[in-house]
């Protein structure tokens, strides 16, 4: 079974340039994460989708991100314009939920965005 | 809201030794799932574990098993015989069981795997 995907694996922008990630999920995963994680920190939670609908996004800083998950698979996330407290790696997740409470989630490689 | 702490920002074990990575929670909320994940240099968060809150027994997966104490709010993970491979960046985090699944992680604890 295929993994997470996510592309670019790098990138290096100047700050006030606009940048996107692209991250397709494991098949048949119903939610999609979109988590930031800064050098010597945990992941934290930008945006959650189920299906094509946002569950939560109160963590993303909406007057320079945007995200979004047409047709309920692949997801795009965008910033504009980067500001240098943007490097980050930008880690893409998804997860089904089985019998039971549990609810894994799986993530892909991640991209890392350097902001000069 | 849920917190994670973990107070080991970095470890040194010999390898074939056991290692026990520390993870204190919090929460309010008595329905919820304890996660631990690996992270290589590569980047990616590898899945190890998980326990939920109401599972009576300690969770175990291979080489791995997780230390649940549920009055401690406390869920170290323990990496019998570890390998030079073992040497990673360890995440604890939690969700909650109904509503938002979101993961909340600590810190991280850096282990390195001495030959």
């Amino acid at each position: 079974e295929a993994g997470v995907a996510q592309s670019p694996r790098y990138k290096i922008i100047e700050k006030r340039q606009s940048v996107a990630f692209w991250c397709n999920p494991i098949s048949g995963h119903a939610t999609l994460y979109w988590y930031q994680q800064i050098l010597g920190q945990g992941p934290k939670l930008l945006i959650q989708f189920q299906n094509n609908g946002v569950v939560d996004d109160s963590q993303l800083p909406k007057d320079r991100f945007s995200a979004e998950r047409l047709k309920g698979v692949d997801s795009t996330l965008k910033i504009q314009p980067a500001k240098l407290e943007d490097s980050a790696v930008y880690l893409c997740a998804s997860s089904q939920r089985l019998a039971g409470n549990q609810e894994t989630q799986y993530f892909g490689p991640g991209t890392r965005l350097l902001v000069l | 809201a849920q917190k994670i702490t973990q107070t080991q920002p970095g470890m040194f074990v010999q390898e074939k030794e056991a290692v026990t990575l520390d993870c204190t929670y919090d929460t309010s909320d008595p329905s919820y799932g304890l996660f631990w994940y690996k992270q290589p240099s590569s980047g990616e968060m590898i899945f190890l574990i998980y326990q939920g809150s109401y599972d009576q027994q300690n969770a175990t997966e291979g080489r791995y098993s997780l230390n649940f104490q549920k009055a401690r709010k406390s869920a170290n993970l323990v990496i019998s015989a570890s390998q030079l491979g073992d040497s990673a960046m360890y995440f604890c985090a939690m969700n909650l069981n109904f509503g938002n699944e979101k993961l909340t992680f600590g810190t991280g604890t850096r282990l390195t795997i001495i030959p």
